[in-house]
């Protein structure tokens, strides 16, 4: 089955640095990449996806890319501000199989003001 | 619009005890999946409902099961419970009608199990 590795599992960032997280998969058949920020007692919230047809979509200060070829996508958070504290999951899946995702561990992103 | 609605939002059983959660999908989404998270953990697929039947199923015993009323709202039963059971159950849904947009899922706030 799919496995999905994410790294670093912690990060500390300065307020208005950038960070990324990255994020590798193991099942060539997987085309649907969807990134999920998850704050306390709350459930993961979609804030951007990528499918296996497009190598970079941006959405304000978040940007995702995507290696097929070396099975890597990553999240990139520009100019970062204290709200963007939290938990940040990668995923991945097939069309096919769009219910059954495959997570990443997490990634615990801090910004100190 | 209402999102994804779980309940309860915790729970504490006894070993051995079995325990239903229950999950109202979003407005207009007829698919819905249950996750298990354990703490520090990203979360692992149990199984997905759509029409009433379970679609697809993850790596969890039998002691995990489903169901899914008419109304696209869904329940999840868990049988002779266990210590490890302990976690954040999420339910996710979305519609079998999303076919050019996102595949993305809408999850709800989970409801924490606690095993003693």
């Amino acid at each position: 089955g799919e496995n999905v590795e994410q790294h670093p599992s912690t990060l500390s960032v300065q307020e208005g640095d950038s960070a990324v997280i990255k994020c590798t998969y193991s099942d060539s058949a997987s085309n649907y990449f969807p990134w999920y920020k998850q704050e306390l007692g709350k459930g993961p919230q979609l804030i951007i996806d990528i499918r296996s047809n497009v190598g970079e979509k941006k959405d304000q200060r978040i940007a995702v890319t995507l290696n097929k070829t070396a099975k890597h996508f990553s999240l990139h958070i520009t100019e970062t501000q204290p709200e963007d504290s939290a938990v940040y999951f990668c995923a991945a899946s097939t069309r096919a199989n769009a219910g059954k995702s495959t997570f990443g561990d997490g990634t615990t992103l801090t910004v100190k003001p | 619009d209402a999102g994804v609605t779980q309940s309860p939002t915790h729970l504490i059983k006894t070993r051995g005890q079995q325990v239903t959660l229950r999950c109202s999908p979003k407005s207009g989404h007829d698919t819905v999946s249950w996750y298990q998270q354990a703490l520090g953990q990203g979360p692992q697929f149990i199984f997905q409902y759509y029409e009433e039947e379970e679609r697809q199923r993850g790596n969890f015993p039998d002691r995990f099961s489903g169901h899914q009323f008419p109304n696209y709202s869904s329940e999840l039963n868990v049988n002779a419970l266990l210590l490890g059971d302990s976690a954040l159950y999420l339910c996710a849904s979305s519609s079998s009608g999303d076919s050019s947009s996102n595949y993305g899922y809408t999850f709800g706030s989970g409801t924490r199990l606690t095993v003693v």
